[in-house]
């Protein structure tokens, strides 16, 4: 059954440094792996969906990257901002499975 | 498009009552749902897969007669929790699946529930 581990778990860092969250996954036959935001008491807000065929996406400042062959998918995010603070889901999936999610990287962004 | 709806967004209960969280696709037909819950500071666990017309798979450690799934719409499933117990207590989120086994799993705002 497949596993997503997700490093670090907490993370700190100023206004405008570029950082790299990473994920790892057990099972190469992997679908999709979806990044996901949550802001404290909310909902998922899903940022990035990179799929079996594709080797990255971006958004704005995000890109997210997937390996299969190594079992490990990274969110970058460029010059972070205050309002990048929340906690990052790192999700995976075999076709017709449902996502098994991570447990999150939180990540806070200091002016 | 591809928005989910859950009803209601938080629910306070009295212990041994039981509660019911619907789940709505809006825009689109979703012949499989996912049920996950959330405790504090951890992350989404899968509870259970149901498929529109057929009974539920819950994963292990999921009992399946205190949590009935409902799943008898392309729109709608539901969650019921019966005979709450505060440690039932939970963020709950729903997702849809829009088609076929390859479509992306589309979430719910999450309901919280609170068992006193």
């Amino acid at each position: 059954k497949q596993e997503v581990t997700q490093i670090p778990a907490a993370l700190s860092v100023p206004e405008g440094e570029n950082l790299v969250l990473n994920c790892s996954f057990t099972d190469s036959a992997i679908y999709n792996l979806q990044w996901f935001r949550q802001d404290p008491g909310k909902g998922l807000t899903s940022l990035l969906l990179i799929q079996s065929s594709q080797r990255e996406q971006t958004s704005g400042r995000l890109n997210a990257s997937l390996d299969k062959s190594s079992g490990r998918s990274t969110l970058y995010i460029a010059a972070s901002q205050p309002g990048d603070s929340a906690t990052y889901l790192c999700a995976g999936n075999q076709a017709g499975t449902a996502l098994i999610f991570g447990k999150g990287t939180t990540l806070s962004v200091s002016s | 498009g591809a928005v989910v709806s859950q009803h209601p967004s938080w629910v306070i209960c009295k212990s041994g009552t039981s509660v019911k969280i619907e789940c709505r696709s809006l825009d689109f037909q979703a012949t499989t749902m996912f049920w996950y819950r959330q405790f504090p500071k951890q992350s989404l666990m899968l509870m259970a897969t149901s498929n529109e017309g057929s009974k539920a798979t819950y994963e292990q450690g999921v009992e399946k007669d205190k949590f009935l799934i409902n799943h008898a719409s392309l729109t709608l499933s539901t969650l019921t929790v019966t005979s709450a117990h505060p440690e039932d207590s939970s963020f709950y989120i729903c997702s849809a699946r829009a088609s076929g086994v390859f479509g992306e799993q589309y979430f719910g705002p999450g309901t919280r529930l609170t068992v006193t």
